[in-house]
């Protein structure tokens, strides 16, 4: 049984560029949030995708979005990028019932913003 | 306000040894979930705990316990024998409201751990 995957695991942009990073959830798992980790740091929540529509959002600019498919992968979308958008993007999902409280996490896609 | 607080920024163990992480947390909420996770060098991170703020009983999970004590708001997580790979950062989150199922994780700023032959 796959965990959560992401790709690519690393990535290097220039400023002001765009990036899509994926995540495919566990097996049977329908929710995918989005956390940024800076460097030194916890993670911080971004967003969070159900039945393919943003359920929740954390204190991000519009430049960064996501989507989530019918098969319950997510792409994270950041634009323009800036230098402080370099840091670890995990991907973590969750099934969506009660008691089910256990999120599994991806190994992150580092992101370099040169 | 940081809603997750761990003041301990590095400690260092020996092997076989007991280490206790401390995680004091703020919320006005009655339900919420405590979660412990570990992060290795690779970067994934691994959840190893959770703690249900109506749960009577502390939680455990082999070597993993969590001392919780709801009128302090403190979720501590003791390591019971320590072993080498235990060496990663440890972060302490918590899910605030009756979404106990889903909603965000608010994470502390991570203890880092170190043991030593």
């Amino acid at each position: 049984d796959a965990g959560v995957t992401q790709s690519p695991t690393h990535l290097i942009k220039t400023r002001g560029q765009q990036v899509t990073l994926r995540c495919s959830p566990k097996s049977g798992h329908d929710t995918v949030s989005w956390y940024q980790q800076a460097l030194g740091q916890g993670p911080q929540f971004i967003f969070q995708y159900y039945e393919e529509e943003e359920r929740q959002r954390g204190n991000f600019p519009d430049r960064f979005s996501g989507h989530q498919f019918p098969n319950y992968s997510s792409e994270l979308n950041v634009n323009a990028l800036l230098l402080g958008d370099s840091a670890l993007y995990l991907c973590a999902s969750s099934l969506d019932s009660y008691r089910t409280y256990e999120a599994f996490f991806g190994q992150g896609t580092r992101l370099t913003v040169v | 306000a940081q809603k997750i607080t761990q003041t301990q920024p590095g400690m260092f163990v020996q092997e076989k040894e007991a280490v206790t992480l401390d995680c004091t947390y703020d919320t006005s909420d009655q339900s919420y979930g405590l979660f412990w996770y570990k992060q290795p060098s690779s970067g994934e991170m691994i959840f190893l705990i959770y703690q249900g703020s109506y749960d009577e009983q502390n939680a455990t999970e082999g070597r993993y316990s969590l001392n919780f004590q709801k009128a302090r708001k403190s979720a501590n997580l003791v390591i019971s024998a320590s072993q080498l790979g235990d060496s990663a950062m440890y972060f302490c989150a918590m899910r605030e409201g009756p979404t106990d199922s889903w909603g965000k994780l608010q994470f502390g700023a991570g203890t880092q751990v170190v043991v030593t032959p």
